[in-house]
């Protein structure tokens, strides 16, 4: 079956300290990959996106997410972290020849401790 | 800026009512979706569509029925609503990847309660 698994549901850092937020996707293919963010009470934005290429994407906001086709991961990555980014980061894949049906990771909200 | 519109915004209705949900967006896009999502929780995919007279159902099961008779419009219609229907949700649309940057744009939403 398809799926996008994000196993950490809450995840605490410090601000300025670096960020890693897990991806992994069950599919038959390399799907194409998409990291967005939510911030409470807004729209969905999209951070960054993989259809093909090198492997390492970057993004907007200083994000950057590397695919990993052996490990089926996409995962998310900062150096440093803001207090502006806490939000909640939602994983997405798009499947089929062209990403016709997109589904979403169930989320992993992000907090910044002071 | 992305053109893609929602109405209503906010619904309260009685259960057993009929309720279409509109959803238009201007920008010729091929695909579009419809998502629901409780606040702070996942999206849960309940139908999408890749064209004119194409739709398909999501991943979560849903009551509500959709048509694509246009491409820049994909309503969702509830013939009868239940408490279980209330819950936000997000219309979007894309476009093919390689044309395009495949990014979903999103509506603002429609808020529906059913009492």
């Amino acid at each position: 079956a398809q799926s996008v698994t994000q196993p950490d549901i809450h995840i605490t850092v410090s601000e300025g300290a670096s960020l890693e937020l897990r991806c992994n996707y069950s599919y038959g293919a390399t799907p194409y990959l998409f990291w967005y963010v939510q911030s409470p009470g807004q729209g969905l934005q999209l951070l960054l996106k993989y259809f093909s290429g090198d492997t390492l994407v970057q993004g907007i906001k200083g994000f950057e997410a590397e695919f990993k086709r052996s490990q089926s991961s996409f995962n998310l990555r900062k150096p440093s972290v803001h207090w502006s980014d806490a939000a909640e980061y939602f994983c997405a894949v798009g499947l089929g020849s062209s990403a016709s049906k997109i589904i979403f990771g169930s989320g992993t909200r992000l907090s910044i401790r002071p | 800026e992305a053109d893609i519109y929602q109405t209503p915004r906010y619904l309260v209705i009685g259960t057993g009512k009929k309720i279409t949900l509109e959803c238009s967006q201007t920008m010729g896009h091929d695909k579009m979706y419809w998502y629901q999502q409780d606040p702070g929780m996942e999206l849960h995919l309940i139908h999408y569509s890749y064209g004119v007279n194409s739709t398909e159902k999501g991943d979560l099961s849903s009551e509500s029925t959709v048509s694509r008779i246009r491409t820049e419009h994909f309503p969702l219609t509830l013939e009868s609503a239940r408490p279980s229907h209330t819950s936000q949700y997000l219309c979007a649309s894309s476009e093919r990847p390689r044309r395009g940057s495949g990014e979903l744009f999103f509506g603002e939403g429609s808020r529906l309660t059913v009492l």
